[in-house]
């Protein structure tokens, strides 16, 4: 168990519709990081927040936002979905930014399928 | 995009081989880390090497890093059917402090 929880582990939803994943982070963790896995693929690096500001940013598309609120726990949310949108949505979290203070923990992610 | 790219992007040996990942990033890097994923299953760090070290060892893993060639090698000795996952090198993007993933080499062990 890493100490990151991911809500929900699976979603199934029609294309045009908007969801939020959300992630509460190890705790005394600063940063959150989201990353999208689509089937079989590597991981893209989509935001990274760092005690709740936006710190760097991906190719995350603009259907696409996120925020990190004052208890740390962050929130992606996904709107106008496609077909293409259907991933494993990564959450990982960090004391700090990673080149400084090292390694990533992950969630077990959320699986979204967009039908 | 993508920081670094693993070769091979798959890789099958037997059971008490040794297996060689491979990692090249593009930019100047303060640590690079590789990782653990099982199928369809939350990444598991297994070790970090900073940009002035050159090689580090935990348990069966050896860890190099060449920051002239901008690349690093995963080695696992002794390799178990339990080490049957996907690895994954990542590193710091322009010394941004965001961590960008390869596409991974998944690696089969047969028993």
């Amino acid at each position: 168990d890493s100490g990151v929880t991911q809500t929900p582990k699976h979603l199934i939803t029609a294309t045009g519709q908007r969801v939020t994943l959300r992630c509460s982070p190890r705790s005394g963790d600063l940063s959150v990081y989201w990353y999208q896995q689509s089937l079989d693929q590597g991981l893209q690096f989509l935001i990274q927040y760092y005690n709740g500001e936006e710190r760097a940013k991906g190719n995350i598309l603009e259907r696409f936002s996120a925020q990190q609120f004052p208890d740390l726990h962050s929130e992606l949310n996904l709107s106008s979905l496609e077909l293409g949108d259907s991933a494993l949505y990564f959450c990982a979290s960090s004391v700090g930014l990673a080149g400084n203070t090292g390694e990533l923990f992950f969630g077990e992610g959320s699986r979204l399928t967009v039908l | 995009s993508q920081q670094g790219e693993e070769d091979p992007q798959a890789l099958s040996i037997q059971e008490g081989e040794n297996a060689t990942m491979n990692c090249s990033y593009k930019t100047s890097i303060n640590n690079l880390q590789w990782y653990r994923q099982n199928s369809g299953r939350g990444l598991v760090h297994l070790i970090l090497i900073r940009s002035n070290e050159r090689e580090k060892h935990s348990g069966r893993l050896r860890v190099t890093l060449d920051t002239s060639k901008k690349s690093s090698s995963l080695l696992i000795t002794a390799s178990r059917a339990a080490d049957t996952a996907s690895y994954f090198c990542a590193t710091d993007y322009h010394n941004n402090n965001d961590m960008r993933f390869g596409a991974g080499t998944r690696l089969t062990v047969k028993p």
